[in-house]
């Protein structure tokens, strides 16, 4: 069966500085990766996805994930964080036959001053 | 933006009763689930739903679940008899095309509580 890690639960970092978020995965194929974001009071919002192609992959509010298949992840990152990108991060894979959406755990994300 | 909205966005039940979570899904989609979230889990799957059929479901989606889609705007999940691990956050979301190629936009959440 298909599985979504997110090693990191918490995560504090100061506003300016970059941010990384790690997501592996287990999966006999390659599957399609989501990254999504739930900000307090919100649903949850599409950051980027990965099907195929090129594995860095650009996002919405200046995201980037990468996937990188021999190590069986697809890591989030920001250059530079913004205060309201205080949310929780969720990495989810869905496999090419399916509809159903495999979450990982969610890593909770605080912005310092 | 269109969005997917979910109401209530809280509801409190005693054990036993009958909830009725509804969802009105993005209109020219054609594709619509439910997910829910017990508090301090992750996000999981319950059910998919297109063409007026149930196309995939959990082992969490038993016989106390159902959905619907009444009136071609409205998708509802019914829990029978409430059970106290029900208590979750309830996601509806739906996609133009199947989960596999498109996006799912998903709603608010509705928060069950069950006493």
């Amino acid at each position: 069966a298909q599985s979504v890690t997110q090693p990191d639960i918490h995560i504090t970092v100061s506003e300016g500085a970059s941010l990384e978020l790690r997501c592996n995965y287990s999966y006999g194929a390659t599957p399609y990766l989501f990254w999504y974001v739930q900000s307090p009071g919100q649903g949850l919002q599409l950051l980027l996805k990965y099907f195929s192609g090129d594995t860095l992959v650009q996002g919405i509010k200046g995201f980037e994930a990468e996937f990188k298949r021999s190590q069986s992840s697809f890591n989030l990152r920001k250059p530079s964080v913004h205060w309201s990108d205080a949310a929780e991060y969720f990495c989810a894979v869905i496999k090419a036959a399916g509809n159903k959406l495999t979450f990982g755990g969610g890593t909770r994300v605080l912005v310092k001053p | 933006e269109p969005e997917v909205t979910q109401t209530p966005s809280h509801q409190v039940t005693q054990m036993g009763q009958e909830v009725i979570l509804r969802c009105v899904p993005i209109s020219n989609h054609l594709y619509f689930y439910w997910y829910r979230q017990i508090l301090g889990q992750k996000v999981e799957f319950l059910v998919s739903f297109y063409n007026n059929e149930i196309s995939e479901k959990s082992e969490i989606f038993d016989d106390q679940f159902s959905v619907e889609r009444p009136d071609g705007s409205n998708f509802t999940l019914k829990i029978r008899s409430t059970k106290l691990e029900d208590s979750a956050m309830y996601f509806c979301a739906s996609s133009r095309t199947g989960g596999n190629t498109g996006e799912l936009f998903f709603g608010e959440g509705s928060r069950l509580t069950v006493l």
